[in-house]
């Protein structure tokens, strides 16, 4: 049981370039979402899914797009990269977000040079 | 809008001694609160669970409580030891999201 998986661990961009941060869970968790940690401003939510084919936005979603095609995966899209967008990128899911805890994936360190 | 705030900031104590860690938070319209230890260049690690209707939730040395009412949740760590030095971060969880405080520093020292 691998809870939540996200690739990649690190990675570095230039201004403009785009590319898609993975995350996967094998919990069969309805609910999944990205949130960015940055210093002195604890964990922030970009997007979140009730279940496939269903998103919304959370407190800073904008330069970030998300799709839930399948139960177990939520990719985080950044189209143009900018160097606000350095962060530590976290995935979270949970069964039922009333009842039940948030499970974090390991996150991805990003860095837009 | 939900706000949490965890005093102190950072917290440096001696091994063996027992110690509260706090979180507040503005809306008590919470489904439940999260308690989450985070290392150094790590992801979160899940401690404690605390539905809304419960008053506390205990794992080994951990001890957590919740009042709805005043806003607020403390997490008891009891005989610390240098392997719990972290971040530790609270959540509010509510409308599908977890709001969460920046965090308590803890160092245990030797």
């Amino acid at each position: 049981n691998a809870g939540v998986t996200q690739t990649p661990k690190f990675q570095v961009l230039k201004t403009g370039q785009s590319m898609t941060l993975q995350c996967a869970q094998d919990m069969n968790h309805e609910y999944m979402s990205w949130y960015r940690q940055d210093p002195g401003m604890g964990l922030r939510l970009i997007h979140y899914s009730v279940g496939a084919g269903i998103t919304d936005q959370g407190e800073v979603p904008n330069g970030y797009n998300v799709s839930r095609s399948t139960t177990e995966d939520f990719p985080l899209r950044l189209l143009s990269a900018a160097p606000s967008q350095t962060s530590v990128y976290f995935c979270a899911s949970s069964y039922s977000t009333d009842f039940y805890g948030y499970t974090f994936g390991s996150g991805t360190r990003l860095t837009v040079v | 809008k939900q706000e949490v705030t965890q005093i102190p900031a950072a917290l440096s104590v001696p091994e063996g001694e027992n110690l509260v860690l706090n979180c507040s938070f503005t809306d008590s319209a919470i489904y439940n609160l999260q308690w989450f230890r985070q290392d150094p260049g790590k992801g979160l690690t899940s401690l404690l669970l605390i539905q809304s209707s419960q008053r506390e939730q205990t794992s080994g040395r951990l001890n957590a409580s919740l009042d709805k009412s005043s806003g607020r949740s403390t997490l008891y760590i009891a005989a610390s030891q240098p392997g719990d030095s972290a971040t530790y971060l609270c959540g509010a969880g509510g409308g599908n999201k977890l709001t969460f405080g920046t965090g308590t520093q803890l160092k245990v020292e030797l």
